[in-house]
């Protein structure tokens, strides 16, 4: 089964406009945490917003929040006001804590948005 | 703050030549580095996870002989493609964190790896 599911291969979406991109996650760990990454066409990977297993509220950072529904294990973006420069791939990561120490982050498989002006 | 420096950003080399990739850490302490390989359009795959002054844990799959991994400081980590075939050609990226789990890892700029 997939860890991280990222049902979205590709996104459009107007300059100003809010966007959303999914995710869903498997794991039957307590303690997790949930990362959305940005990479642009030159393949730089820019770390957008991070929301713990145990986090109450929402992330948020600028125009980025995070939709975590625990319940559910979703944890969707949301882009406000859409850039022209946010066009790029978008992954989505969960990481995994195991015994002794050990972690494991495992991606999706990414959605490609699209701003169109 | 939190900067990776990844080096070289391109190689371009023959079969059967090793390639050694550095990841530096330039403005923290990397507790933990990661190494990545991504195929054109595909997600990260991750390969290894290294800790400081310890044995990287690889993952299924990837040959530990084939991707040697070395994590001598908490500045840099190396990996070294040896005897480098046409297969092995990739982009691969490293990546940095501190040594608390809630931080996010850090990304180098990554490798293009093109092996003739």
């Amino acid at each position: 089964a997939q860890k991280i599911t990222q049902t979205q291969p590709g996104m459009f979406v107007q300059e100003k406009e809010a966007v959303t991109l999914d995710c869903t996650y498997d794991t039957s760990d307590q303690s997790y945490g949930l990362f959305w990454y940005k990479q642009p066409s030159s393949g730089e990977m820019i770390f957008l917003i991070y929301q713990g297993s145990y986090d109450e509220q929402n992330a948020t950072e600028g125009r980025y929040s995070l939709n975590f529904q625990k319940a559910r294990k979703s944890a969707n973006l949301v882009i406000s006001a859409s850039q022209l420069g946010d066009s790029a791939m978008y992954f989505c990561a969960m990481r995994e804590d195991f015994s002794g120490g050990y972690q494991k982050v495992t991606f999706g498989t990414g959605t490609k948005l699209q701003v169109i002006p | 703050g939190a900067v990776v420096s990844q080096h070289p950003s391109r190689v371009i080399c023959k079969s059967g030549t090793s390639v050694k990739i550095e990841c530096r850490s330039l403005d923290f302490q990397a507790t933990t580095m990661f190494w990545y390989r991504q195929f054109p359009k595909q997600s990260l795959m991750l390969m290894a996870t290294s800790n400081e002054g310890s044995k990287a844990t690889y993952e299924q799959g990837v040959e530990k002989d084939k991707f040697l991994i070395n994590h001598a400081s908490l500045t840099l980590s190396t990996l070294t493609v040896t005897s480098a075939h046409p297969e092995d050609s990739s982009f691969y990226i490293c990546s940095a964190r501190t040594g608390d789990y809630n931080q996010p890892q850090h990304f180098g700029d990554g490798t293009r790896l093109s092996i003739l």
